[in-house]
């Protein structure tokens, strides 16, 4: 089992540029979250969807984009990078809500120059 | 809105010793609580959650944790710890009036010393 797939894991991007830091689960998943890790601050959730077509903002989503065409994908887009967006991203996923339980990927480190 | 507090930055071990994490929430109802473990590189595990019922909840890897109404608190332990439960460790709430989202603790990293 796969579980909940992150690419890429390591990225350099510089301020201005755009990129999609991708994630896919094979679990048949509904709900899907990206969160960002910063030292000392834990996980803060970017955007979530509840199944497909289906997103909404979570605690900081400023900068970023995302959509849920298909149940598997949840892509998570930089529209124009930030030194402030340098961090490690993870993606997670659960059944139903988080209350269950999330499965996490293993992150991309993105650092932002 | 609800909150988690993790007092401790670091903590180091020996192996063998036991382990106790702490962990604050603040919320006016009865949450949902959790700790996870993050390995070094890699994503978060879910170790054990708190829905209702008995309040010591047993979780993977030997680790169990409390839940304390009076004190606000969700503190995990481990009777005796082994090198490779160092890692890091997240607390996180969650309630349904807050959509279930889950707010996690800033972590505690947990060194073992042989």
């Amino acid at each position: 089992n796969a579980g909940v797939t992150q690419t890429p894991k390591f990225q350099v991007l510089k301020t201005g540029q755009s990129m999609t830091l991708q994630c896919a689960q094979d679990m048949n998943h509904e709900y899907m979250s990206w969160y960002r890790q910063d030292p000392g601050m834990g996980l803060r959730l970017i955007h979530y969807s509840v199944g497909a077509g289906i997103t909404d903002q979570g605690e900081v989503p400023n900068g970023y984009n995302v959509s849920r065409s298909t149940t598997e994908d949840f892509p998570l887009r930089l529209l124009s990078a930030a030194p402030s967006q340098t961090s490690v991203y993870f993606c997670a996923s659960s059944p139903t809500s988080p209350i269950g339980g999330y499965t996490f990927g293993s992150g991309t480190r993105l650092t932002v120059v | 809105a609800q909150s988690v507090t993790q007092p401790d930055i670091h903590i180091t071990v020996s192996e063998g010793a036991s382990l106790e994490l702490r962990c604050n929430y603040s919320y006016g109802a009865t949450p949902y609580l959790f700790w996870y473990v993050q390995s070094p590189g890699q994503g978060l595990q879910l170790l054990l959650k708190y829905f209702s019922g008995d309040t010591l909840v047993q979780g993977i890897k030997g680790f169990e944790a409390e839940f304390k109404r009076s004190q606000s608190s969700f503190n995990l332990r481990k009777p005796s710890v082994h090198w490779s439960d160092a890692a890091e460790y997240f607390c996180a709430v969650g309630a349904r009036a807050a959509g279930n989202k889950l707010t996690f603790g800033g972590g505690t990293r947990v060194l073992v010393k042989p």
